[in-house]
């Protein structure tokens, strides 16, 4: 199976702040990568498909690059709504696989 | 507006199996496929398997083989997920979610809380 190897694990930020989140796969998935958010008590929520396309509905200020085996999740400006745990899913192929998630706290 | 409403929470003693269910509206059931993704208390996400409405045809996790079996009734818009021989470490939120083809998963249900204790 593909490993997703996500990080930081944590990390703590202040509103308007630019965040960076990273996954590293353990072989080439082309763009085969998305991301979720997920907030306690809720399910994860799609807002990056196919590395860098944004889910409808998803503000701009979020945004994914990457191909291959290295991806990044760009929050521009982070909002108070933003504080959640994010994580990435590799859907190349079967078995899919998520990062460990990172969990984005206020500082 | 497409919603996936999934069976409530579930006590189990070891060795039984549990049968979670989620129902589809507002898109055609047959046309995504269903996954299913499940969450231990405080952990991240780890994905199950998959059912293709259209066919029956599921795929899961080579860790899940020998337990979980993926159906569906087209006739209610509605996938299951049975596991069987649970242990405590089954203890989970398990979510029902749809894809587009095999990209994604755009659409998850609430969440079904299995607790596994004797």
């Amino acid at each position: 199976a593909i490993q997703v190897t996500q990080s930081p694990s944590s990390l703590s930020a202040s509103v308007g702040d630019r965040v960076t989140i990273t996954c590293r796969a353990s072989q080439g998935i082309r763009n085969d990568l998305g991301w979720y958010q997920q907030k306690p008590g809720e399910a994860p929520k799609l807002l990056i498909y196919a590395a860098s396309s944004l889910q409808t509905g998803v503000p701009s200020r979020f945004s994914g690059s990457g191909s291959g085996t290295d991806f990044t999740l760009t929050i521009s400006s982070l909002q108070p709504e933003d504080f959640a745990t994010y994580y990435c899913l590799q859907d190349y192929n079967y078995p899919w696989t998520f990062g460990q998630g990172t969990k984005v706290e206020i500082k | 507006q497409v919603q996936l409403v999934q069976s409530g929470a579930e006590v189990k003693k070891p060795g039984a199996s549990v049968k979670v269910s989620c129902k589809a509206s507002g898109y055609t059931f047959t046309a995504y496929y269903m996954h299913w993704v499940r969450q231990a208390p405080g952990q991240g996400l780890e994905w199950v398997g998959w059912i293709n409405p259209n066919s029956g045809g599921t795929n899961c996790t080579q860790k899940f083989q020998d337990r979980v079996t993926m159906t569906r009734d087209t006739s209610i818009s509605t996938a299951y997920m049975e596991l069987s021989r649970l242990t405590s470490d089954d203890t989970a939120v398990y979510y029902c979610a749809r894809s587009v083809a095999h990209r994604a998963l755009d659409y998850w249900g609430q969440g079904a809380l299995v607790t596994v204790s004797s």
